[in-house]
């Protein structure tokens, strides 16, 4: 079967990095996204790797290795805005979406 | 411009019901998908559309069910209501199917419908 893996919970320190881990077993591999979801509101697109290596977008970074079955959202100098739930997500061979159940995240001042 | 508007917000249904929800995609996007989404389950892919045809399937029972109209607007019908298909259900759309818009962008999701069924 198909699966992705993510900690249910994860507690930071406003200012601090985190890195919440994502690893997949899936049908074929077209891609592996990471969302955003706060309480109540929709996911948003953070990021989408299909290579190996580290990408970065400001705060974010997410990082890929495709012989691992591995990912990595990291998240520097955090705010508490940063609170809520981190969503991995890989596009398997039928350019389907496989979803993690996604990490809560809570930022502590 | 907008983005993309789910409609209900809310829905409460009685079990043995059926229920439509509507999404309309953002302007000049023409695949959507719908999923459901329960705590600590994750996001479950329902189906996908894309210039009125259903590219995409899940592994949901027959009672799930969807359509796109020629303006890229999707419904999704559950027949015979459970209890266990109370849920959030999102739909996202995108450009086109694959390629640069979704891999650059990602699909946009809506606020969603929260369904529940008593």
């Amino acid at each position: 079967g198909q699966n992705i893996d993510q900690p249910t919970e994860m507690t930071a320190t406003e200012g601090a990095i985190v890195q919440i881990n994502c690893t997949y077993q899936t049908s074929g591999f077209n891609g592996l996204f990471w969302y955003q979801q706060h309480a109540g509101e929709a996911p948003t697109f953070l990021s989408y790797n299909v290579l190996d290596g580290l990408e970065e977008k400001g705060r974010f970074s997410s990082f890929l290795s495709r012989s691992k079955g591995y990912s990595y959202l990291l998240l520097k100098e955090l705010q508490m805005k940063d609170s809520a739930s981190y969503l991995c997500a890989v596009m398997d061979s039928n350019y389907q979406l496989i979803w993690g159940a996604g990490t809560k995240l809570i930022i502590k001042p | 411009k907008a983005g993309v508007t789910q409609t209900p917000r809310y829905l409460i249904k009685t079990r043995g019901q059926q229920v439509t929800l509507s999404c309309s995609p953002i302007s000049g996007h023409r695949s959507v998908s719908w999923y459901q989404q329960t705590p600590g389950q994750g996001l479950q892919f329902l189906f996908e559309y894309f210039s009125e045809t259903q590219r995409n399937k899940g592994n949901f029972p027959g009672r799930f069910s969807g359509r796109q109209f020629s303006n890229s607007r999707s419904e999704m019908n559950v027949s015979t209501l459970e209890l266990g298909d109370s849920a959030l259900y999102l739909c996202a759309s995108s450009p086109s199917l694959r390629g640069q818009g979704v891999f650059n962008y990602g699909y946009t999701f809506g606020s969603g419908t929260r369904l529940t069924v008593v």
